[in-house]
């Protein structure tokens, strides 16, 4: 299947600094990425969807200012958590849905990485 | 507006023994369904779709799903279990048209045992 690159992995970071999540389709063309946040034990939470060359569409209740969204290219995205506080930390995933491919049905299907755990002192 | 229940939060089955992780879903319109299986610190691994055409539907390591339209049920099957199937695993939905984004159920953690 399609290989989406989530990087990094593993951010530890102090208050107030600000982070940033590279997701990366490496073998297709995503014009639709997603930001996704899960909690411990709880379900996948979408916060936004990324759309190349346009503003990002995000879900009620999630701050635009503190999560800025770039898909500047139709292989990456980038989320930044800006001022980071300890309630901010959890495990951040992307995906990407998948570019048309001839015979594979890939089209209809989200790929996702392998997720970021941030965790702000 | 779409969602997705999984009323398990946890299956427990022996190995060689077959299981079922039960959804169900509602939406208004076509759903495309999809399970996903989350392995601890990972991110979602594809496992298998329904979009159209047979209602059962095989995907990867052996699982498949019986989308049932009367029922509104997406249950995910093994006829035989291995201890390394145990994960969480979530079934997703959305519609065919407008909102392109995944609803996720709460998930469902299986345990296997040897």
């Amino acid at each position: 299947g399609a290989v989406v690159s989530q990087h990094p992995s593993r951010v530890i970071c102090k208050s107030g600094t600000s982070v940033k999540i590279e997701c990366r389709s490496l073998d297709f063309q995503a014009t639709t990425m997603f930001w996704y946040r899960q909690f411990p034990k709880q379900s996948l939470m979408l916060m936004a969807t990324s759309n190349e060359g346009s503003k990002a569409t995000y879900e009620q209740g999630v701050e635009k200012d503190k999560f800025l969204i770039n898909h500047a290219s139709l292989t990456l995205s980038t989320l930044t958590v800006t001022s980071a506080h300890p309630e901010d930390s959890s495990f951040y995933i992307c995906s990407a849905k998948g570019g048309r491919r001839t015979g594979t049905g890939t089209e209809n299907i989200q790929y996702f990485g392998a997720g970021t755990r941030l965790s702000v002192l | 507006a779409q969602s997705v229940a999984q009323p398990e939060d946890q299956v427990n089955v022996a190995e060689g023994n077959p299981l079922t992780v039960k959804c169900t879903y509602s939406v208004s319109g076509n759903p495309y369904l999809f399970w996903y299986v989350q392995y601890p610190n990972r991110g979602l691994q594809f496992l298998l779709k329904y979009i159209t055409g047979d209602n059962l539907v095989k995907g990867s390591y052996g699982f498949e799903a019986e989308f049932n339209k009367s029922q509104t049920s997406f249950h995910l099957k093994k006829p035989s279990a291995l201890v390394s199937d145990s994960a969480l695993y979530f079934c997703a939905v959305r519609v065919d048209t407008g909102r392109r984004a995944l609803t996720f159920g709460s998930g469902t953690r299986l345990q296997v045992q040897p």
